[in-house]
């Protein structure tokens, strides 16, 4: 069974850096796209960026370059999702998602979410 | 870039039908082609993962009922949602992928009420 789990909630505060992650059981972890959105308070899901862990190719939004690093560890089947200097901004859920397979265009498979709180 | 636009919210009694638009508007002039850009649908429940339900205009994964179908015309994809349940009561997205571009675009959403 295809599981994506993704790490606990997280308290930081301005200024800190932060790596959520979430690991991939249950199929081929390496072939498979893995993409992250967010989902602030209240609002709508906005995609982030994607990456292939079998070369970590990755592709950034426009609107997340620069902002964000996804990183993958293939050896463990864990994607990652870092911030060198969080703002209060970025309070919000951060999902991972796989791509279906052949690389089709939607996201077949969703971690629970990870709640990421930024105090200023 | 381009946007994808939603109703923020859509309403009807059980047993109805309701549709969910989503109109994407490229800022690029001329750059729209149906060819490359590929819509599917989610649903969340609220505090919950959002879940794929219609992929490649109108194809379902297995164990979403077939009450769920969409739709596409030129610009404009449809979910339509016939013999509404309590239980459909959700947020919709839509999401655009462009071959072009080679990212992911999701729509403000939708919010469904079951009266």
């Amino acid at each position: 069974e295809v599981h994506l789990e993704q790490s606990g909630a997280e308290v930081k505060k301005a200024g800190e850096s932060l790596r959520i992650s979430c690991k991939g059981s249950g199929y081929t972890f390496s072939t498979y796209w893995i993409a992250w959105v967010r989902q602030r308070p209240g609002k709508g899901l906005e995609w982030m960026g994607i990456i292939y862990p079998g070369d970590s190719d990755t592709t950034y939004s426009p609107s997340f370059q620069g902002r964000v690093i996804i990183s993958v560890d293939k050896s463990t089947s864990t994607a990652y999702l870092q911030w060198d200097s969080l703002k209060a901004s970025d309070t919000a859920i951060y999902f991972c998602a796989r791509r279906g397979v052949r690389g089709v265009p939607y996201f077949d498979f969703w971690g629970q979410g990870t709640l990421v709180t930024v105090s200023s | 870039q381009s946007a994808l636009t939603q109703p923020a919210s859509v309403s009807g009694s059980p047993g109805q039908s309701i549709t969910i638009s989503c109109t994407e508007r490229s800022s690029d002039v001329g750059s729209y082609n149906s060819e490359s850009w590929y819509v599917s649908w989610y649903r969340q429940d609220s505090g919950r993962a959002p879940q794929l339900i219609i992929f490649d205009v109108n194809n379902r994964p297995s164990g979403v009922s077939d009450r769920f179908s969409g739709s596409q015309s030129g610009n404009t994809a449809s979910l339509t949602i016939s013999g509404l349940q309590a239980e459909d009561e959700a947020d919709y997205y839509c999401t655009s992928y462009s071959s072009s571009t080679t990212y992911w675009v999701f729509g403000g959403g939708t919010k469904l009420t079951v009266l």
